[in-house]
């Protein structure tokens, strides 16, 4: 089954910019969703199909998906920013959804 | 506007069984797969399956074929998921999310139930 690949831990100084990875096998031909999960709460959706943002999500949030890593970039990182991200694909090949183990953003 | 709202705690015991419900409301029902998605404690999200509640068609994760079983009930635009033979590392909250998409061809989880936590205990 495919994998996805996120580093546990990033940290960050407020006002600096975070660059937050997922790996996996070609994920440059995929679709890369991001969610967002604040302690105690649902995940939302922060970036979809690469670098695309839905309403609400900050200009601040970025996407890109090259090769075997796709990157979520925060610039200008708030406190309120800190949270665990995930990352998610849609495997063709077994008909799964796959969420990456998800990263947690320290704002220092 | 869309809201997912879920069933309460629920406390069982190994080898039980558990049902999972989620309203739906501000949308129409049948249009969007219902996905479930677990999350043990201290650790990240992990995929479960989707039905679709306009036809009752379901793709379970091969880890939970036969021991989850997803349905709905259009009339009362609910879905529903039970996970039977409960383990401890059953153990977990689980969310619905419905699923959307933004015109390009990919689909998303756009939005997400509160969660409700399974907690199994001898």
């Amino acid at each position: 089954s495919y994998v996805l690949t996120q580093p546990p831990s990033v940290s960050v100084a407020p006002g600096q910019t975070a660059r937050l990875t997922c790996g996996g096998d070609n994920i440059g031909r995929k679709p890369v969703h991001w969610y967002q999960q604040r302690p105690g709460q649902a995940p939302v959706l922060v970036v979809y199909d690469d670098s695309d943002r839905p309403s609400g999500t900050p200009e601040r949030f970025s996407g890109s998906n090259s090769g075997n890593t796709a990157t979520l970039t925060i610039s200008r990182v708030e406190a309120g920013d800190e949270a665990d991200y995930y990352c998610q694909v849609w495997d063709n090949d077994s008909d799964h959804w796959v969420f990456g183990g998800g990263t947690k953003l320290t704002v220092l | 506007q869309v809201h997912l709202e879920q069933s309460g705690a629920e406390v069982k015991k190994p080898g039980a069984s558990v049902k999972v419900s989620c309203k739906a409301s501000g949308y129409s029902f049948t249009d969007h797969f219902i996905h479930w998605v677990r999350q043990a404690p201290g650790q990240g999200l992990e995929w479960m399956g989707w039905i679709n509640p306009s036809n009752g068609d379901t793709n379970y994760a091969q880890k939970f074929r036969g021991t989850v079983t997803m349905t709905r009930d259009t009339s009362n635009s609910t879905a529903y998921m039970e996970l039977s033979r409960l383990r401890f590392d059953d153990t977990a909250v689980y969310y619905c999310a419905r699923e959307g998409s933004f015109g390009s061809g990919s689909y998303v989880f756009d939005f997400w139930g509160q969660g409700t936590l399974v907690t199994l205990s001898s």
